[in-house]
């Protein structure tokens, strides 16, 4: 089962623009951590953020994070043709001691 | 230093039959976790090695077996194929026994079962 939900689930933006996803989880976190793959291929590590903080940044990338509302959301400024993937939240899963990842969105920047 | 490589790439079974697939990790990292990835149910854990011992396993069928060498390489075995089991298999490596932490993952397998 999946923990997490995106939103939106597929987003296409201009190159240049800003690109919002976000992401819903359901249980109590210690973090957070976004990933990125590009078609069929691996994830990729993006950022990771403690449930002690509520905001984190990495290059174009900033990553806010609201435990009262179990979400957090992934902010790309500046977008790329080459930022085209599809983008993960992950949480662990305090059972399985293992990640859960959401379902995921597919974001498309046009040229 | 080295990313996680998979192998094959890429696999065509049929029905019924069984597949290994290969994983080894990056220089140093001793969990290896393993997730199947399907259009319909998304990123699933299957299972997860540390030094060698089974740690954690998701809610696989016992089709799906893997094991850990003594070198931190991994493999995992999907007995009586079905067609549900195509997917991309996908391996990540990380330093410490620790889901929480940062993950590192390979380009994956992916296999058609037809």
């Amino acid at each position: 089962s999946q923990q997490g939900e995106e939103d939106p689930q597929a987003l296409s933006i201009q190159e240049g623009e800003n690109a919002t996803m976000n992401c819903s989880y359901k249980t109590s976190i210690n973090n957070l951590q976004w990933y990125r793959q590009n078609s069929g291929r691996g994830l990729v590590h993006l950022i990771l953020i403690r449930s002690n903080e509520r905001e984190k940044h990495s290059g174009r990338l900033r990553v806010t994070l609201d435990t009262s509302k179990k979400s957090s959301s992934l902010l790309i400024t500046a977008s790329r043709a080459a930022d085209t993937a599809s983008y993960f939240c992950a949480t662990l899963d305090t059972g399985r001691r293992a990640l859960t990842f959401g379902s995921g969105t597919r974001l498309q920047v046009q040229p | 230093k080295a990313g996680v490589t998979q192998t094959p790439r890429y696999l065509i079974k049929t029905r019924g039959q069984q597949v290994t697939l290969s994983c080894s990790p990056i220089s140093g990292h001793r969990s290896v976790s393993w997730y199947q990835q399907t259009p319909g149910q998304g990123l699933q854990f299957l299972f997860e090695y540390f030094s060698e011992t089974q740690r954690n396993k998701g809610n696989f069928p016992g089709r799906f077996s893997g094991r850990q060498f003594s070198n931190s390489r991994s493999e995992m075995n999907v007995s009586t194929l079905e067609l549900g089991d195509s997917a991309l298999y996908l391996c990540a490596s990380s330093l410490v026994a620790d889901a929480s932490y940062e993950q590192y993952f390979g380009p994956g397998t992916r296999l058609t079962v037809t």
